[in-house]
C-alpha cells in the first residue's frame, strides 16, 4: 500500500482557515485518498475522500494537486473542537491503512 | 441512533485468563473490523469481515480470534491474553459494495476498549 507523510502537528487559531498537507507521491492510479480524524478520547470519524476532483462537504473541503502527489485538507474555520487527530489513508482496496497522523491544536 | 458499541470499555485481566470484547452496530452493515491502537503506531487492523461468517486476517491477527454469526456482532477473542496485548481496541463497521475498491463507504468506529493486561 502506499505512503503517506503528514506533519506531526500543527496548530490554528479559532476562526482561522486550517490547510493540512498530506503527501503521497507513490500514489497510483487508483488510490483513493481518505480523510478521517479522531478527537481526544474518542473512535476515529469521517472527514472526507476523493479521487482527482476536489471535493466539498459539510465538514471540510479536499484539495487535489493535478498530479495527485499531494493534497490539502481545509478547514474553512477551526474550532475548538476541531482540535483532534487528522489522518490521511491512500486505499486501493477495502482496507484502510491509519499513519499516525497530525495533531491539530486550536487556541481560542 | 446508528451507532457501534462496545463493552466492556474498560479492562484489566490477567495473563492467560481469556476474555471477549463485544462489538455490535445497529446500521445492518456488511463489513466490521477490528483496530488497535498504540503509541507511535497509529491504528492497525486485526481482523475484519465482509459479511456473516466470512472473517479475513488484518495486519495484526497474532493472539486474536473473531467471529460472525450474526450480522451485527462482530466479537474480540483474546484465548490467552499476554502483556503486549495492551492496547485501546476499536471495532469498526460500513457498508461494503463489491468492486468498490478505494471508493468504500464510510467506516463507522465504536468509542473504543481500553485493555490492561497484567
Amino acid at each position: 500500500d502506499a505512503k503517506t507523510t503528514q506533519p506531526n502537528s500543527m496548530e490554528s487559531n479559532e476562526e482561522e482557515p486550517v490547510h493540512l498537507p498530506c503527501n503521497h507521491s507513490t500514489i497510483s492510479g487508483t488510490d483513493y485518498i481518505h480523510w478521517y480524524r479522531q478527537l481526544p478520547s474518542q473512535g476515529p470519524e469521517y472527514v472526507i475522500h476523493g479521487l482527482t476532483s476536489n471535493v466539498n462537504n459539510r465538514m471540510a473541503s479536499l484539495a487535489i494537486a493535478e498530479d495527485r502527489k499531494s493534497s490539502t485538507l481545509i478547514l474553512h474555520r477551526a474550532t475548538l473542537r476541531d482540535a483532534a487527530v487528522y489522518y490521511c489513508i491512500l486505499s486501493l482496496t477495502d482496507k484502510l491503512i491509519f499513519g499516525t497522523g497530525t495533531r491539530l491544536q486550536v487556541f481560542p | 441512533e446508528a451507532q457501534v458499541t462496545q463493552n466492556p470499555r474498560y479492562l484489566i485481566t490477567v495473563t492467560g485468563k481469556k476474555l471477549t470484547v463485544t462489538c455490535s452496530q445497529n446500521m445492518n452493515h456488511e463489513y466490521m473490523s477490528w483496530y488497535r491502537q498504540d503509541p507511535g503506531l497509529g491504528l492497525r487492523q486485526i481482523y475484519y469481515s465482509m459479511n456473516v461468517e466470512v472473517t479475513d486476517k488484518g495486519d495484526v491477527p497474532e493472539g486474536y480470534k473473531v467471529s460472525r454469526k450474526e450480522k451485527r456482532n462482530f466479537p474480540l477473542i483474546l484465548e490467552s491474553p499476554s502483556p503486549n496485548q495492551t492496547s485501546l481496541y476499536f471495532c469498526a463497521s460500513s457498508r461494503w459494495r463489491r468492486g468498490s475498491g478505494g471508493d468504500q463507504e464510510t467506516q463507522y468506529f465504536g468509542p473504543g476498549t481500553r485493555l490492561l493486561v497484567l
